[in-house]
């Protein structure tokens, strides 16, 4: 069985703080990891994703996350927000392709100016 | 259109009617999802679709659920006597099966609003 915990279903940072956004995951077997961002009204796009090759993945916008099997987690993070950041984050595991991917309750994060 | 493309884009309806929802995927991906997104819930599996494999239909709520895919390409998805808790935001997704997972990306269409009164 697969599962992730987003920790914070709202998160608010000002504009050019650092962003982190929580997630621990649960796996049997080595997992794939993913982060996904939802902008109102639109499809989820994937941000990043790790599959078992280097640990600090970069993805799109500027976002990072880094997995630690000691931690089982995989946190989002970006060192400066923009206020086009605001969206809805969420993390997901699968322990192989697409298919039967887990996903979390989702963060929404607010930019405040 | 070069993305997953959902109609309607809203949808209300009354309980115990009967709604389709379609998915135009990207051309060429072979496989298809459907997702259900309910307020404060992360996304619901639904169903997936592989090529000309049998579809796993695991995530499916209800036979009230049902989803085809025709020619490999649109597909379907139909709610039966709807009930207010079918009330969601149904997401589409398409990817290009590759033999390597690393390689493979899902993208996913706007998704489909329903209401059920």
């Amino acid at each position: 069985a697969q599962s992730v915990t987003q920790l914070g279903s709202h998160v608010s940072v000002s504009e050019g703080a650092l962003v982190l956004l929580r997630c621990n995951y649960s796996s049997s077997v080595p997992p794939y990891l993913f982060w996904y961002v939802q902008y109102p009204n639109q499809g989820l796009q994937l941000l990043l994703k790790y599959t078992s090759a280097a640990t600090l993945v970069k993805g799109i916008n500027g976002f990072e996350a880094e997995f630690k099997k000691s931690e089982t987690s995989f946190h989002l993070t970006k060192p400066s927000a923009h206020m086009s950041d605001a969206a809805e984050y969420f993390c997901a595991v699968s322990v192989g392709g697409y298919q039967k991917v887990t996903f979390g309750i989702g963060t929404k994060l607010q930019v405040i100016p | 259109g070069a993305g997953v493309s959902q109609s309607p884009s809203n949808k209300v309806t009354e309980k115990g009617k009967d709604v389709e929802l379609r998915c135009d995927p990207i051309s060429g991906h072979t496989a298809l999802y459907w997702y259900r997104q309910s307020l404060g819930q992360g996304l619901e599996f639904l169903i997936y679709f592989q090529g000309n494999s049998a579809p796993d239909k695991s995530g499916l709520p209800s036979d009230r659920f049902s989803a085809e895919r025709t020619g490999g390409s649109v597909s379907t998805l139909t709610i039966q006597r709807t009930q207010q808790e079918d009330s969601a935001v149904y997401l589409c997704a398409s990817s290009l099966v590759a033999a390597d997972p690393v390689q493979e990306t899902q993208y996913f269409g706007p998704g489909t609003r329903l209401l059920v009164l």
